[in-house]
């Protein structure tokens, strides 16, 4: 059974970054897309962009482009989102995700727990 | 970006009766070249991760109870529950996955009556 682990919550202030883990395990790693969305509290998901797990490739939402990096570390099967500049309004769950093919958006059926991070002076 | 809209906001449903959720995209999400719909349906219970119902509009993930279906094309989609269980109390998210980002509909909240 595929499986996502993420890294636990945060607390940060605005103008710092913050660093999210998803450790992948139980499938082969470098064969799909890992995808990052957000979840603001009461709010719907919103994309935040992918990574090739293969050729570790991005793609982005525009209106985070500038302040989203997602890498991977292939030897660890993990991939790794940070987000600059925080403000409150990124105060979130941050989830991890997968499709079942593809480097492109895809329906995502496997997810992580998710990671709350909030953004508070 | 496309933008989703859902209605109602909130339904509530006797148990064993129907439930209809309504998901419209500002452009069209259909691929004439595959004749795909590249719309997506997601159940979310408080603190948990989404779950994919339904994708392609009409295609039922694997594990999923066949009382959740979609229909719809183009830019207007709906989700059936043909008979609500209680553990169907949810709410329920559109996302298409046509264009970059893929946006999520405002989701719809099912209660039982």
């Amino acid at each position: 059974q595929v499986q996502f682990v993420q890294s636990g919550a945060e607390v940060k202030k605005p103008g710092a970054s913050v660093k999210v883990s998803c450790k992948t395990s139980r499938y082969t790693f470098t064969n799909y897309a890992i995808h990052w969305v957000r979840q603001a509290p009461g709010q719907r998901p919103e994309w935040m962009g992918w990574i090739s797990a293969g050729n570790g490739n991005t793609k982005y939402s525009q209106k985070l482009q500038g302040r989203v990096t997602i890498t991977r570390d292939t030897s660890a099967t993990t991939v790794y989102m940070e987000l600059s500049s925080l403000r409150s309004e990124d105060t979130a769950v941050y989830y991890c995700a997968r499709g079942d093919y593809g480097d492109s958006l895809v329906p995502l059926g496997y997810w992580g727990q998710g990671t709350l991070v909030t953004v508070s002076s | 970006d496309i933008v989703m809209t859902q209605s109602p906001d909130s339904l509530a449903v006797s148990l064993g009766e129907r439930a209809t959720i309504n998901c419209k995209s500002s452009q069209s999400v259909l691929y004439s070249s595959s004749n795909k719909n590249f719309l997506a349906w997601y159940q979310q219970k408080p603190g948990q991760p989404p779950r994919l119902l339904i994708y392609w509009a009409s295609t039922r993930e694997s594990g999923v109870p066949d009382r959740f279906s979609g229909s719809g094309s183009g830019t207007d989609f709906t989700l059936t529950i043909s008979s609500l269980q209680a553990e169907d109390v949810a709410v329920y998210y559109c996302q298409q996955y046509h264009s970059i980002p893929g946006t999520f509909g405002p989701g719809t909240k099912v209660d039982i009556k």
